[in-house]
């Protein structure tokens, strides 16, 4: 089987840094994918790793160590419109299908 | 932007009746897939569709459920004798290719099963 696991919940000012990690137990893996949902909204992609490492997209970055089965999505300068659940899936099969963890919703305070 | 479509963005149903859900994916994108997501809970994968063929299903996408891509563009998702537990946002998305994990998803379809 497959599983997930992120912190449930995250608080932080705006301005601030926050960091959202991701563990996990998968087979068949090919990458690691971020979304953000908005209450009553479709995920939106956000970031994808397939190789270990860094990757930066304006105030979003991402991070994977395969060898440790280990990510982490960063914000940055946070904004009040950054409040929404974050989620980490897993890319794997031969249908490239995503496995969503629980998701971390964050709270982003004036 | 192209995007994908899902329609209805909420039903209605009695439970035990036929419900079928559509969404038009992104016209070049290879991959389709359907998920749901019960409120307050995570997104949980149903199957995925490629090659005009089911590739992969959950242990939730049992013998209630049927998908179907009947010409070229529309892609459906049936239930069959729908029960309460079945209540929940479905989510079609469709994805370009094998060498990217951008999933984009359609905004939605609301069942509500009473």
């Amino acid at each position: 089987g497959q599983s997930l696991e992120q912190p449930s919940e995250v608080t932080a000012v705006e301005g601030a840094i926050v960091q959202i990690n991701c563990t996990y137990q998968t087979s068949g893996f090919y990458g690691l994918s971020w979304y953000q949902q908005h209450d009553g909204g479709a995920p939106t992609f956000l970031s994808y790793n397939a190789l270990d490492g860094l990757e930066e997209t304006g105030r979003f970055s991402s991070f994977l160590s395969r060898s440790d089965s280990y990510g982490y999505l960063l914000l940055q300068e946070l904004q009040m419109k950054d409040s929404a659940s974050y989620f980490c899936a897993v890319v794997s099969g031969s249908a490239r299908q995503l496995t969503f963890g629980s998701g971390t919703q964050l709270t982003v305070l004036p | 932007e192209p995007e994908v479509t899902q329609t209805p963005s909420h039903q209605v149903t009695q439970m035990g009746q036929e419900v079928i859900l559509r969404c038009v994916p992104i016209s070049n994108h290879l991959y389709f897939y359907w998920y749901r997501q019960i409120l307050g809970q995570k997104v949980e994968f149903l199957v995925s569709f490629y090659n005009n063929e089911i590739s992969e299903k959950s242990e939730i996408f049992d013998d209630q459920f049927s998908v179907e891509r009947p010409d070229g563009s529309n892609f459906t998702l049936k239930i069959r004798s729908t029960k309460l537990e079945d209540s929940a946002m479905y989510f079609c998305a469709s994805l370009r290719g094998s060498n990217t994990g951008e999933l984009f998803f359609g905004e939605g379809s609301r069942l509500t099963v009473l």
